[in-house]
């Protein structure tokens, strides 16, 4: 089976850093994904590792330990938009993504 | 480019009832697929397909059928509608590149069944 555990809540203010962790259980591993979610819309696309290493997109940086089955996202001078859900992704087997249970970021000003 | 496309948007349904969420994609995707997300928790996987004419089965198809006869639509049935299937219903379509497997979502469908 596969299952991904993140925290449930993660509270932060404006300009912060927040680090949101994902630990994984899978069969097999092709990569992690971090998608984000706000309320009542659709999950989005933010980063994707295969790889062992950090990924940067602008303010959002991944991480991923393959031999740990651990990784992380990184959110760099947090804005008030950024209050969502973020969910990981692991793509364990054929064309099958399997979501965590997701983390709600809480920004106060 | 309307990218993913689901319809309806908000539906209910009364127990034993069947219906059709309508998913479209105009973005050539090979793959495609349904998932479900309730209340606080994250999404699960229900049935994909990675081309024309192939389906399989994810986490929890119970309940559900798809077909996929083209490449832009991947319609998933209720074949009889029970309250533990109100949910959010997502469809996605997905790229493969060098930077990754981007799964594009459609707005969702808000499902009840009373």
């Amino acid at each position: 089976g596969q299952s991904l555990e993140q925290p449930s809540e993660v509270t932060a203010v404006e300009g912060a850093i927040v680090q949101i962790n994902c630990t994984y259980q899978t069969s097999g591993f092709y990569g992690l994904s971090w998608y984000q979610q706000h309320d009542g819309g659709a999950p989005t696309f933010l980063s994707y590792n295969a790889l062992d290493g950090l990924e940067e997109t602008g303010r959002f940086s991944s991480f991923l330990s393959r031999s740990d089955s651990y990784g992380y996202l990184l959110l760099q001078e947090l804005q008030m938009k950024d209050s969502a859900s973020y969910f990981c992704a692991v793509e364990g087997g054929f064309q099958k993504l399997v979501f965590g249970t997701g983390t709600r970021l809480l920004v106060s000003p | 480019n309307a990218g993913v496309t689901q319809t309806p948007k908000f539906q209910v349904l009364k127990t034993g009832q069947s219906m059709t969420l309508q998913c479209a994609q105009d973005m050539n995707h090979e793959y495609m697929s349904w998932y479900r997300q309730d209340p606080g928790m994250g999404l699960r996987l229900i049935h994909y397909s990675v081309g024309a004419g192939i389906t399989d089965q994810g986490e929890v198809p119970n309940g559900y059928n798809v077909s996929r006869s083209t490449t832009e639509d991947f319609p998933l049935r209720l074949l009889s509608a029970a309250p533990s299937q109100t949910s959010v219903y997502f469809c996605a379509s997905r790229r493969e590149g060098a930077e990754g497997n981007t799964i594009y979502f459609g707005e969702g469908s808000w499902l009840t069944v009373v």
